[in-house]
């Protein structure tokens, strides 16, 4: 089965600190995403990564970056935590080419305070 | 803008009867289409997809979703409900040539009563 896992089920962070969610996944998958989830708005792309060290920003990139070393690991980064960023994370991979499902990781539910 | 319309926020159905759960898509070209279901504290997984071909298309659990392209719709659909799908239902789009990015409508709570 096809596995992305993401480091943290739950964080607290504090307003102003920078926060570092991470993704794994074992299926040799091209394509990685970071997506935030919020009731009634369902699922913002925030960034998403077609190749090692290639990024492409989402919807909603303002406030976070990203990087990708490594085929396997994709980073979400909060540069400084604000409130408005309390939300369920979810990460994604999907392999290249038109029509592939994406499979997700099981989320990292962040509280800024 | 590309976007996904769930209609509905929510859905409510007696077990047994038949379910439809709405989407339509405003995305040029013609994407490829997805339905991705969320049970409590779980990530999402994968229903089912369209690509091409024929316009019923069936998937996991017993789900089937028609799609319908003057309509640019691609409703969730099931002929019995179970309780047990009770959940959060996502439809998706993926624009052809988009490097795969994948774009959800705002999510639709179904609930099954016994």
């Amino acid at each position: 089965d096809v596995k992305v896992t993401q480091s943290s089920r739950y964080l607290v962070k504090r307003t102003g600190e920078k926060v570092f969610l991470e993704c794994v996944q074992d299926m040799d998958h091209e394509n990685m995403f970071w997506y935030r989830q919020d009731p009634g708005l369902g699922l913002r792309l925030i960034y998403f990564s077609y190749d090692v060290k290639m990024k492409e920003k989402g919807d909603i990139p303002e406030g976070y970056s990203v990087s990708r070393e490594k085929k396997e690991r994709f980073s979400l980064i909060l540069e400084s935590a604000s409130t408005n960023q309390t939300s369920m994370y979810l990460c994604a991979s999907s392999f290249r080419g038109g029509g592939t499902e994406a499979f997700f990781g099981q989320g990292t539910r962040l509280t800024v305070v | 803008a590309q976007s996904v319309a769930q209609p509905e926020d929510q859905v409510n159905v007696a077990e047994g009867n038949p379910l439809t759960v709405k989407c339509t898509y405003s995305v040029s070209g013609n994407p490829y289409l997805f339905w991705y279901v969320q049970y409590p504290n779980r990530g999402l997984q994968f229903l089912l997809k369209y690509i091409t071909g024929d316009n019923l298309v069936k998937g996991s659990y017993g789900f089937e979703a028609e799609f319908n392209k003057s309509q640019t719709s691609f409703h969730l659909k099931k002929p019995s409900a179970l309780v047990s799908d009770s959940a959060l239902y996502f439809c998706a789009v993926s624009p052809r040539g988009s490097a795969s990015k994948i774009i959800f409508g705002s999510g639709t709570r179904l609930s099954i009563r016994p």
